[in-house]
């Protein structure tokens, strides 16, 4: 597709259980991004990836947030022991290089009951 | 300390009027740049328009301009001729090449939103 797309688009898990969020960029796009919205928090920076690599994990919560990028394409954040807190809506960008402009995906709405 | 500051948790406008989305942004950094993103009740995110910290003109992308006060540090968001589509949410952003961390990094930062409502 033309844009980026992010699977699954909705998401319900128990707590205490693992999740995986993907994000598939736009063809060529060198930079990714993982943002988090939530009601009290807004849009809220989890990672940065130049290919393959992530120069900038500042933004993710805790040990239990991590995420990997292969192939330079698709990337996979992954929450273990979900808490009811990691409810949000997570967000994928993707950019041409570092000074491009950031198109989103659709989003995956994650549910932790 | 926010970086980027939207006073507006709500607006209305009438429909085929102009209205005008505040945004107020801090930096000590001379590159950046400024966006404006529109969410609707769907979820995406979309791109609206982008101004650089060195355009010398205001950017205008069909019926968005944005209008960049570079001593005040605003970079308002003016819709023209507002239709019913345009009610969603509306977020300013900002793009530094160094965060507070001092490293490398193109992240966005966003303000709250403002909602904006279009009635017929």
């Amino acid at each position: 597709g033309a844009g980026v797309s992010q699977s699954p688009s909705n998401k319900v898990t128990e707590k205490g259980k693992d999740v995986e969020l993907r994000c598939d960029p736009i063809s060529g796009h060198t930079a990714l991004y993982w943002y988090r919205q939530s009601l009290g928090q807004g849009l809220e920076f989890l990672i940065y990836f130049q290919g393959n690599s992530a120069p900038d994990k500042s933004g993710l919560p805790s040990d239990r947030f991590s995420a990997e990028r292969t192939g330079g394409s698709v990337s996979t954040l992954t929450i273990q022991r979900t808490q009811q807190e990691d409810s949000a809506v997570y967000l994928c960008a993707s950019s041409p290089h570092d000074r491009g402009v950031a198109f989103f995906g659709q989003g995956t709405r994650l549910t932790v009951v | 300390a926010q970086k980027i500051t939207q006073t507006q948790p709500g607006m209305f406008v009438q429909e085929k009027e102009a209205v005008t989305l505040d945004c107020t942004y801090d930096t000590s950094d001379p590159s950046y740049g400024l966006f404006w993103y529109k969410q609707p009740s769907s979820g995406e995110m979309i791109f609206l328009i982008y101004q650089g910290s060195y355009d010398q003109q205001n950017a205008t992308e069909g019926r968005y301009s944005l209008n960049f006060q570079k001593a005040r540090k605003s970079a308002n968001l003016v819709i023209s001729a507002s239709q019913l589509g345009d009610s969603a949410m509306y977020f300013c952003a900002m793009r530094e090449p160094r965060g507070f961390s001092g490293g490398s990094n193109y992240k966005l930062t966003f303000g709250k939103g403002t909602l904006l409502t279009v009635n017929p």
